[in-house]
């Protein structure tokens, strides 16, 4: 049973490159949301999906983008890497009200 | 804006010890979600209170909440070292649901013996 799986694990950007994250679920949940944890910060919703061909802003968008072609994937996309990017992105799916499943995080370095 | 405060943000207490971890949170939302985090590792989730007065145990953790004081607690009962890890609670962004969830900046805690 895999749950969310997030690809890749690490990665290094140069300012100004361009990446997209994936994310994908098999559990079947309606709802899925990328989150970024800096340290001592918590986390914060930078995209969500309701459901497939439906995305809406969190709390901190800019700088990215996101689709959700199926109910399973949901991936982000960063144009223009910024420094301000650095951090560790977590994708997570759930069901109404119930709880979240995060994947393993990528940790990502914008040099 | 929402605000969710937990305290305190960093904690070390020795095994066999007693402690409260206290979530704040500034909407008035019924439900409350507090996840565990191991260094470098994701989020699992310990407990989903849904409703007023909601009470949750798991072995030496014990989660309650109270909508009407905004207020969570996650108590540890007789600590041990392998509860040793960052805890996280969380409250719907919008109130609705399906719209993300709002953390707290966690509370680092570490047991030893």
């Amino acid at each position: 049973n895999a749950g969310v799986t997030q690809t890749p694990k690490f990665r290094i950007l140069k300012i100004g490159q361009s990446m997209t994250l994936q994310c994908t679920q098999d559990m079947n949940h309606n709802y899925m949301y990328w989150y970024r944890q800096d340290p001592g910060m918590g986390l914060k919703l930078i995209y969500y999906s309701v459901g497939a061909g439906i995305t809406d802003k969190g709390e901190v968008p800019n700088g990215y983008n996101v689709s959700r072609s199926t109910t399973e994937d949901f991936p982000l996309r960063l144009e223009l890497a910024a420094p301000s990017q650095t951090s560790v992105y977590f994708c997570a799916s759930s069901f109404l009200y119930t709880e979240a499943f995060f994947g393993q995080g990528t940790r990502l370095t914008v040099v | 804006e929402l605000k969710v405060e937990q305290n305190p943000l960093f904690l070390s207490m020795q095994e066999g010890k007693n402690y409260t971890i206290y979530c704040n949170y500034s909407t008035t939302s019924d439900r409350l979600y507090w996840y565990r985090q191991d260094p470098g590792k994701s989020l699992e989730s310990l407990f989903v209170l849904l409703s007023n007065g909601a009470v949750k145990q798991e072995g030496r953790l014990m989660a309650s909440l109270d909508t009407k004081a905004r207020l969570s607690t996650l108590h540890i009962t007789a600590a041990v070292h392998d509860l040793s890890a960052t805890y996280f609670c969380a409250v719907d962004r919008r109130g609705g649901g399906a719209d993300g969830l709002t953390f707290g900046k966690g509370t680092h805690l570490i047991i030893q013996p």
